[in-house]
């Protein structure tokens, strides 16, 4: 079974800290994401990554950075962490080719900002 | 561009009733996959059932089935024999071609209630 693993569950931070978010995937999978998911708006797309060391702006990046320095794992950084960021955060792979390929995700860090 | 739509904010149903979930969407891509996610109140998305573009029968996983009417472009989730553990949000999602990374497109959800 495809495992992806997000480094903590709850997350209570306080304004103005850097807040790095960790996520491992154990499938080899080429492509990573990086979501935040807010009531009535589904799930917003923050950054992707399709390779080692590349990274791609989704819908909706400000305020975030990314780091994929290992295939296997995706960082989510909030530079200067703000109450506006306090969100349900997930992260997802899946494999590059093949359109029945469906996304994995982990179990979401529930983050805080106070 | 891509987009799904999930019209239905909330939906009830009686248990042991059968549910459909509608979602349609947009591409101009030929080539596409339909994707079904269950979310529990405890926070994880499930992977439910995919449809490809280019299938001609509707996929169906247990309890689970898609009406999928290319025409129309939506792909309908079916839940039948309604239990109470089916009580989450359900996201429709469809992942995008290779010049978009294969990102997946999802829409804003439906939140299924389940009533004894």
């Amino acid at each position: 079974d495809v495992k992806v693993t997000q480094s903590s569950r709850y997350l209570v931070k306080r304004t103005g800290e850097k807040v790095f978010l960790e996520c491992v995937q154990d499938m080899d999978h080429e492509n990573m994401f990086w979501y935040r998911q807010d009531p009535g708006l589904g799930l917003r797309l923050i950054y992707f990554s399709y390779d080692v060391k590349m990274k791609e702006k989704g819908d909706i990046p400000e305020g975030y950075s990314v780091s994929r320095e290992k295939k296997e794992r995706f960082s989510l950084i909030l530079e200067s962490a703000s109450t506006n960021q306090t969100s349900m955060y997930l992260c997802a792979s899946h494999y590059r080719g093949g359109n029945n390929q469906p996304q994995h995700f982990g179990d979401g860090t529930r983050l805080s900002i106070l | 561009a891509q987009k799904i739509t999930q019209t239905q904010p909330g939906m009830f149903v009686q248990e042991k009733e059968a549910v459909t979930l509608d979602c349609t969407y947009d591409t101009s891509d030929p080539s596409y996959g339909l994707f079904w996610y269950k979310q529990p109140s405890s926070g994880e998305m499930i992977f439910l059932i995919y449809q490809g573009s280019y299938d001609q029968q509707n996929a169906t996983e247990g309890r689970y089935s898609l009406n999928f009417q290319k025409a129309r472009k939506s792909a309908n989730l079916v839940i039948s024999a309604s239990q109470l553990g089916d009580s989450a949000m359900y996201f429709c999602a469809m992942r995008g071609p290779l010049s978009t990374g294969n990102q997946f497109y999802f829409g804003t959800g439906t939140s299924l209630t389940v009533i004894p």
